[in-house]
């Protein structure tokens, strides 16, 4: 589990300021995620990256932006945080193909609690 | 889009009762269904998945049961434990190669000595 971290662990920011959240993983897995966890939502993926400079939307992509320049980072910044944004987010990754195994287990980071005022 | 359904959302055993918790998904074409639990203030973690070639897969105290035809799924904990007290999610995703999960809204489950 420590080949995926994420800092900060907890953040509280004001509306309208920016806000990036880091996730790093040692493991070289081709897929990284970002979710966000609210109650009574369950986890709902933000955006992805299958490989360095490739990204995708997930469900809730507005108001966030995501970067992959180099396999092991994919951060995370809320361009303009609002009151809705507040929620904890979790980084994962995936391996994807070793050999001819497509491996999809995600593991996820510990998380960051994010309040915005 | 898939939507994946989760009940009930929360449940409340005895140590050593058994446990289940289903899930219901929309997309036929749904082919990868993975569980995870969540111990309170810490991260998802895996703790199995089936895929819609097998009916069942068990690893020891914990199974998962697919009915491809009804478009459901259930994890099965047997002899609970206070350790098992989590919320669990439930997953699908569809297709070969890399798929979106989309996760329930999750079950909390919680085993009394």
């Amino acid at each position: 589990d420590a080949g995926i971290t994420q800092s900060p662990r907890y953040k509280i920011t004001e509306t309208g300021r920016q806000v990036t959240l880091m996730c790093h993983q040692t493991w070289s897995h081709s897929y990284m995620f970002w979710y966000r966890q609210d109650l009574g939502h369950g986890l709902r993926l933000i955006y992805y990256s299958a490989a360095a400079d490739i990204t995708d939307k997930g469900e809730v992509p507005d108001g966030y932006v995501v970067s992959r320049s180099k396999t092991e980072n994919f951060p995370l910044t809320l361009e303009s945080a609002t009151r809705s944004q507040t929620s904890v987010y979790f980084c994962a990754s995936s391996p994807g193909t070793s050999g001819r195994i497509f491996q999809e287990t995600q593991y996820f980071g510990p998380g960051t609690r994010l309040l915005v005022l | 889009g898939e939507n994946v359904e989760q009940h009930p959302s929360t449940l409340s055993v005895q140590e050593g009762d058994s446990a289940v918790i289903k899930c219901t998904y929309s997309d036929s074409a749904s082919n990868y269904f993975p569980w995870y639990k969540q111990e309170l203030g810490k991260r998802p973690q895996l703790i199995i998945d089936i895929r819609s070639n097998v009916g069942e897969k068990k690893d020891q105290r914990i199974a998962v049961t697919l009915n491809k035809t009804a478009k459901h799924f259930s994890l099965h904990i047997t002899e609970t434990q206070p350790e098992d007290s989590a919320v669990y999610f439930c997953a699908a995703s569809k297709g070969t190669g890399f798929q979106k999960l989309v996760f329930g809204t999750g079950t909390r489950l919680l085993v009394s000595p």
